[in-house]
């Protein structure tokens, strides 16, 4: 069965510090990958994905992520955070032949302190 | 545009009893999921819907929850009869069509305390 883990459950940052949440996946096939942040009081939504050509995806408020396929990897990085990036942060992985589903990692919350 | 809508919010339940969660998506998107959040743990499908169709119920425990989509727009959830473990939030998500090059709306969610 198809499963994604992150490695970090809660990351606490000073602002200005360099970020960088682990995410990896278990699937052989081909997959499209997405990160996924959930504000304080707001829903999920969507940060960047990626499904094909250059690795290094660039996203939304300075997010990056790069997919290391022999890794079965797609950290999510950040060079400077701020106060506002606090949040919580999932990895998702989809199986090409699964429609649109979508298997979520567990989350990380970052705490960002200003 | 408005974005995906959830009711209720919030809702304590005792063990055994029923209860139905509902989702109104974007306008005109196809795709329609629910998804079961348990503290500490990434979303979860639980079944995925096309206009009034299932495509993917794999993850629904059938012999206590069930959902529908009548129409291919608003959709429930129910519960019946609930169960401690079933204390989570519900997040629908509605897509323009089904595939993952499709983006997933997700609504603000229905917490669920089973008692």
């Amino acid at each position: 069965a198809q499963s994604v883990s992150q490695h970090n459950h809660h990351v606490i940052l000073s602002e200005a510090a360099s970020l960088e949440l682990g995410c990896n996946y278990s699937y052989g096939g081909t997959v499209n990958l997405f990160w996924y942040v959930q504000y304080p009081g707001q829903h999920l939504q969507l940060l960047l994905k990626y499904f094909s050509g250059d690795p290094l995806v660039k996203g939304i408020k300075g997010f990056e992520a790069e997919f290391i396929k022999s890794k079965f990897s797609f950290n999510l990085r950040k060079p400077s955070v701020q106060w506002s990036d606090t949040a919580e942060y999932f990895c998702a992985v989809n199986a090409d032949n699964q429609g649109g589903k979508l298997i979520f990692g567990q989350g990380t919350e970052l705490s960002v302190k200003p | 545009e408005a974005g995906v809508a959830q009711s209720p919010r919030y809702k304590i339940i005792e063990k055994r009893q029923s209860v139905a969660f509902w989702c109104n998506p974007i306008s005109g998107h196809a795709t329609l999921y629910w998804y079961q959040q348990i503290l500490g743990q990434g979303p979860k499908l639980l079944i995925q819907f096309q206009n009034n169709g299932v495509v993917d119920d794999s993850q629904l425990p059938k012999d206590r929850f069930s959902a529908e989509r009548l129409k291919g727009v608003d959709s429930t959830l129910k519960i019946q009869p609930a169960k401690l473990e079933d204390s989570a939030v519900y997040l629908c998500a509605s897509s323009l069509e089904q595939g993952a090059l499709y983006e997933q709306y997700f609504g603000p969610g229905t917490r669920l305390t089973v008692t």
